[in-house]
């Protein structure tokens, strides 16, 4: 089963609207990160945030964890039509383990 | 920096033959993947290898088999493919970064079963 689950599955805004998608999972994490993938392209690592952070900011991006309810959100501001992409979290298990769930496809119109 | 190189990038298979895809990376990382990501679902986990000379089962390791063959290396092999396995095919390997793990990945192998 999947570790996280992203959702909404697919979203669709206007350039210079903000993205918001969020993230679920199940057990305890030391981590979470997110992770990038243009079509066709293999994943790229954005963001990661501790188990005791609550909020991270890298650029346009801002990541939220709440450990309470294992759920995260990835906020993507002012966007761009190049940020079009599917979206993922992916939390470690067993150690070293990366489970990712099925992502968040994201289309932004210029 | 190559980074995760995987071959390779495309290939068609007829029902019951054979391949290797081929992954390396030069980063020095003792663990590595094989994903396969499907429309619409995300990364799930074939095998996998913890560090040079160990390999185990993730979630999706059915007609499936594994070699690592030193550091750089891990191999996936599909013995006798079937549609089923058509997928797109990502090779990962993760190692640290300010204390924390951080998973790399190839550019895919996009991967059809005829």
């Amino acid at each position: 089963s999947q570790q996280g689950e992203e959702d909404p599955q697919a979203l669709s805004i206007q350039e210079g609207e903000n993205a918001t998608m969020n993230c679920s999972y199940k057990t305890s994490i030391n981590n979470l990160q997110w992770y990038r993938q243009n079509s066709g392209r293999g994943l790229v690592h954005l963001i990661l945030i501790r188990s005791n952070e609550r909020e991270k900011h890298s650029g346009r991006l801002r990541v939220t964890l709440d450990t309470s309810k294992k759920s995260s959100s990835l906020l993507i501001t002012a966007s761009r039509a190049a940020d079009t992409a599917s979206y993922f979290c992916a939390t470690p298990e067993g150690g070293f383990k990366t489970i990712f769930g099925a992502g968040t496809r994201l289309f932004v119109k210029a | 920096n190559a980074g995760v190189t995987q071959t390779p990038k495309f290939q068609v298979l007829k029902t019951g033959q054979s391949m290797t895809l081929q992954c390396a990376q030069d980063m020095n990382h003792n663990s590595m993947y094989w994903y396969r990501q499907d429309p619409g679902m995300g990364l799930r986990l074939i095998y996998y290898s913890a560090s040079e000379g160990t390999t185990d089962k993730g979630e999706v390791p059915n007609g499936y088999n594994v070699s690592r063959l030193n550091k750089r290396e891990f191999s996936l092999r599909l013995e006798s493919a079937a549609p089923s396995q058509t997928s797109v095919y990502f090779c990962a390997s993760t190692g640290s970064k300010g204390g924390e793990v951080e998973a790399f990945f190839g550019q895919g192998t996009r991967l059809t079963v005829v």
